[in-house]
């Protein structure tokens, strides 16, 4: 167990159609990354979050938008969705402080978009 | 812009033989590069990191070698055992950010 969490686990949904991605980090972690991963595709980086700032930016959609709330948690909405949006969306956390490097993943949730 | 190569897509060994895992990378930002272990209906999960000023890190079965002239790491994993079969994703770190970027990810598959 990462100590990061993501919901839902599983999502279904029509064209056109808009949802959120729920991620809690890890106790103490103030980054929060997104990615998507696609059929048969690598770990794409959409977009950062620190303590409630945005960080850094990927290759995110202008559909899609994220935010970071006081608590740290974070969601990922996903707007106009498409056919091509179905994928893996990964949460990871980061950034205790100290000399670890690694971000923590979730499970991620999985987006059927039909 | 791929900044992270994994070149091979897939990898076949024989259990208790050497796995080798490459992966090349272009940015000269990255201070760290990692490599992280993903089983299918799984969140990755962190295997072995190095420092950009190291060119050796071993923890265990795992050693990551950086040759930063070529611009190239490597991961080995002696012996190889059939719970390595996983995609293996090697990943640098944007110095400023924490942002990590990933390579396209390699199949290790470990015959017993």
């Amino acid at each position: 167990d990462s100590g990061v969490t993501q919901t839902p686990k599983h999502l279904i949904t029509a064209t056109g159609q808009r949802v959120t991605l729920r991620c809690s980090p890890r106790s103490g972690d103030l980054s929060v990354y997104w990615y998507q991963q696609s059929l048969d595709q690598g770990l794409q980086f959409l977009i950062q979050y620190y303590n409630g700032e945005e960080r850094a930016k990927g290759n995110i959609l202008e559909r899609f938008s994220a935010q970071q709330f006081p608590d740290l948690h974070s969601e990922l909405n996903l707007s106009s969705l498409e056919l091509g949006d179905s994928a893996l969306y990964f949460c990871a956390s980061s950034d205790r402080g100290g000399s670890k490097t690694e971000a923590f993943f979730g499970q991620g949730t999985r987006l059927t978009v039909v | 812009d791929q900044q992270v190569k994994q070149n091979s897509p897939s990898l076949s060994v024989q259990e208790g033989r050497i796995s080798i895992l490459n992966c090349d990378y272009t940015n000269s930002m990255f201070d760290y590069f990692l490599w992280y272990k993903k089983y299918p209906a799984e969140g990755p999960t962190f295997l072995i990191s190095i420092s950009s000023i190291k060119d050796k890190n071993e923890d265990g079965r795992f050693t990551v070698f950086l040759n930063k002239s070529a611009k190239h790491l490597s991961l080995h994993i002696v012996p190889s055992q059939p719970g390595d079969s996983a995609v293996y994703f090697c990943a640098g770190r944007v110095e400023y950010g924490n942002k990590l970027v990933f390579g396209a990810g390699t199949i290790l598959r470990v015959k017993s």
